[in-house]
């Protein structure tokens, strides 16, 4: 059974920073794309970012370029999103997934709010 | 950037009845397209692949079609566990995108 467990959610103040981690079991860690996707209070789903099984390559949406980083441990099979220069606009649940051109298997997410 | 266009934006049914939600790409994504179901406080649920294939464990009443710009999902008749949200996405060019998401409610 393949499980995804976010943590590292938790209330920070605008402008701090927050490390986001997700363990992965069940499935050939180093073989998947990895992503993270949110969803703000009330709205919608929106990609944040993706990683190839090598880590080198990266892509990310335009609002969060130059402030959140992904990165992966394929020893530790573990996915992570380091965050900065958090924003409003960023307080939102924070799922780790895995991606084969569609998110087929996802976390329970984990709750970031960002206090202004 | 690819936009997704779903609707409506929200569906009014009764249990039975058939549901068909629409999601619309500025441009083509050839068939690059999921659809998920989404309720409160749990994680989305991929229910079709490649524009028109069941994930695994989707019950056959789910069904996808289209391909290019154009996509449908229907849901051939409505069990009290499927008034939810539904969001189409995309997963041919980067960045990756979802539509702004369909809801299902018991009508």
């Amino acid at each position: 059974e393949v499980q995804l467990v976010e943590s590292g959610g938790g209330l920070v103040q605008a402008g701090g920073s927050l490390r986001l981690s997700c363990a992965a079991s069940g499935l050939t860690f180093s073989n998947s794309w990895m992503s993270w996707v949110r969803q703000a209070p009330g709205k919608g789903l929106e990609w944040v970012a993706t990683i190839n099984p090598d880590g080198n390559a990266k892509y990310y949406v335009d609002s969060v370029k130059g402030r959140f980083t992904i990165s992966r441990d394929n020893a530790k099979t573990s996915l992570y999103l380091q965050m900065t220069s958090l924003r409003g606009e960023d307080t939102a649940v924070y799922f780790c997934a895995r991606y084969n051109r569609v998110f087929d298997y996802w976390g329970q997410g984990t709750l970031v709010p960002v206090s202004s | 950037e690819i936009v997704l266009t779903q609707s409506p934006a929200t569906l009014s049914l009764s249990p039975g009845e058939r549901a068909t939600l629409s999601c619309r790409a500025s441009q083509s994504v050839s068939n690059y397209l999921g659809w998920y179901q989404k309720k409160p406080g749990q994680a989305p649920r991929l229910l079709i692949y490649g524009a028109s294939s069941r994930a695994t464990g989707i019950p056959a009443r789910f069904s996808g079609s289209g391909s290019g710009t154009d996509f449908t999902l229907t849901i051939s008749s409505l069990e009290p566990e499927d008034f939810a949200v539904y969001y189409c996405q995309q997963g041919s060019n980067w960045p990756l995108s979802f539509g702004g998401g369909t809801k299902v409610e018991i009508k």
